[in-house]
C-alpha cells in the first residue's frame, strides 16, 4: 500500500529565510508525487508534481522539489520565504496512470515570522 | 468562474439529521472525488466517480451515499449524522490537459454536527 510521511508537523521560519519541507513516501515502483498548499479556509492548490524525467521540478510561487529515488523522498524547497507562504503543505503520492487513488500526508504547517 | 464549486460552505446540524453537499465542476474533467479532512487536517479519500461510474469506494459507512447525475456533478448525501462526521468535506476533479492524477479542489464544506 502506498503511504506518505511528513515528519514535521509544524515549521517556523523567518521571512526571507530558505525553506525545506520533508516528504518520504512508500510505494513499490516510481509513483506520481505531488505537493499541494492549503491556505486557511481554502481548498488545496497544486504547487508542483513529478511524473517522470528530470528529478528537480519547478512549481508555482517559486517552489521546487527534488525526487530522490534512493531516499524515497520528495522534499519541497524555496530559497526565500515570503509572509504569504504561511499555510499548510501536503505531500501526496499516487500510482502512475490515470484515475488512481492519491494518498496525502498529514501536512506541515508553515509559520512565517517577520 | 469557480472551477470546482461546493455548496454549502458551512453546515451546522443536529445528530440524526440527513444532509447533502453539492459539487459542480466546469473544467470538463471526467473524474470527481470526495475527500474528508478531519480536525487534524488529515485528508482521506472517500469516493471517486469517472464519467458517472463509481471507481473508488473507500471504507466509508453506508450512511454516506454519493450521487453523480452527470460527469460535471457529484453530490454527497449523509444520513443519520453522527458527531464524528464533523469535518471539512472537499470535492475535487481531475482529467483533461492537467492530467488524470492532478486534483483541482473546491473550497470545502465545513460540516458541524451538534
Amino acid at each position: 500500500a502506498q503511504s506518505v510521511t511528513q515528519p514535521d508537523i509544524h515549521i517556523t521560519v523567518s521571512e526571507g529565510a530558505s525553506l525545506e519541507l520533508r516528504c518520504n513516501y512508500s510505494y513499490g515502483a516510481t509513483p506520481y508525487l505531488f505537493w499541494y498548499v492549503q491556505s486557511p479556509g481554502q481548498g488545496l492548490q497544486l504547487l508542483l508534481k513529478y511524473f517522470s524525467g528530470d528529478t528537480l521540478v519547478q512549481g508555482i510561487k517559486g517552489f521546487e522539489a527534488e525526487f530522490k529515488r534512493s531516499q524515497s523522498s520528495f522534499n519541497l524547497r524555496k530559497p526565500s520565504v515570503h509572509w504569504s507562504d504561511a499555510a499548510e503543505y501536503f505531500c501526496a503520492v499516487g500510482p502512475p496512470g490515470g484515475y488512481q487513488k492519491v494518498t496525502f500526508g498529514i501536512g506541515t504547517k508553515l509559520q512565517v515570522i517577520p | 468562474d469557480t472551477a470546482v464549486s461546493q455548496t454549502p460552505k458551512y453546515l451546522v446540524t443536529q445528530m440524526g439529521n440527513d444532509k447533502s453537499i453539492k459539487c459542480e465542476q466546469n473544467l470538463g474533467h471526467d473524474t470527481m472525488y470526495w475527500y474528508k479532512q478531519d480536525s487534524k487536517k488529515f485528508l482521506k479519500i472517500m469516493f471517486s466517480y469517472n464519467n458517472k461510474e463509481l471507481i473508488i469506494n473507500e471504507t466509508v459507512p453506508n450512511r454516506f451515499s454519493p450521487k453523480s447525475p452527470d460527469k460535471a456533478h457529484l453530490n454527497l448525501h449523509i444520513n443519520s449524522l453522527e458527531l464524528g462526521d464533523s469535518a471539512v468535506y472537499f470535492c475535487a476533479s481531475s482529467g483533461g490537459a492537467s492530467g488524470a492524477n492532478v486534483l483541482t479542489f473546491g473550497a470545502g464544506s465545513r460540516l458541524t454536527v451538534l
